[in-house]
């Protein structure tokens, strides 16, 4: 699976957008990106996955660049609740494991 | 709703005695998969399941037995508890690797 590089932590104001960069310039052609995040001691939480095209859902927005090497998670409006890590991870489709890194820490601030 | 349910939430016990951490998914998923949180290590996946009567060892399975005899339940067993199992474990599902892994809220375990 390729490695993925994220920023130890962020801040975010409350109601501003969130953006999360993840490097993985040694991505492959068959590998995705996903996003997870982790809020204090509970179980993971999927938030979105692509491949190449940008992806939408109800909770957040992600941008993959041309030559899928970065890509930016997108919380449109960041809330208290939205304090957690996030966890960029590149792998394969049929994958059985999922390694976590250590993420980014959001922080949004009232 | 759909989730995936673990049991216990909290458990303490002592060396050596055996314990089974329970694991059921409502979703119908082929994947599920346990793993273990430790501060300073992150999420390390201990087994992994494709489906029915088909396991494999993850990245840290000594210590831990799995069985995967019907589709929605994946067991965790503890055959003797040792104090470097002492840690968060996750229970995770999904439809097929390409889909996102629904987690379960986690068993906290200490093990003294």
């Amino acid at each position: 699976d390729a490695k993925t590089t994220q920023p130890p932590s962020m801040d975010c104001a409350e109601g501003r957008a969130a953006n999360l960069p993840c490097n993985h310039s040694t991505i492959s052609g068959n590998e995705y990106v996903y996003w997870y995040r982790q809020i204090h001691s509970q179980g993971p939480q999927y938030i979105i996955h692509g491949l190449k095209n940008n992806e939408t859902n109800e909770m957040a927005s992600l941008i993959i660049t041309e030559d899928r090497k970065s890509s930016t998670l997108i919380l449109p409006h960041a809330t208290l609740r939205d304090t957690a890590v996030y966890y960029c991870i590149v792998t394969w489709t049929g994958a059985n494991n999922l390694f976590f890194g250590t993420g980014t820490r959001l922080t949004v601030i009232p | 709703e759909a989730q995936v349910t673990q049991n216990p939430r909290y458990l303490i016990t002592v060396t050596g005695k055996k314990l089974t951490v329970t694991c059921s998914q409502n979703m119908n998923h082929e994947y599920m998969s346990w793993y273990r949180q430790d501060p300073g290590l992150g999420l390390r996946q201990i087994y992994y399941s494709m489906n029915v009567e088909v396991t494999d060892k993850g990245d840290v399975p000594e210590g831990y037995k799995v069985s995967r005899k019907e589709k929605r339940n994946f067991p965790l067993i503890l055959e003797s508890p040792s104090p470097n199992q002492t840690s968060l474990y996750f229970c995770a599902s999904a439809f097929g690797g390409r889909y996102g892994y629904t987690f379960g809220s986690g068993t906290r375990l200490t093990v003294v």
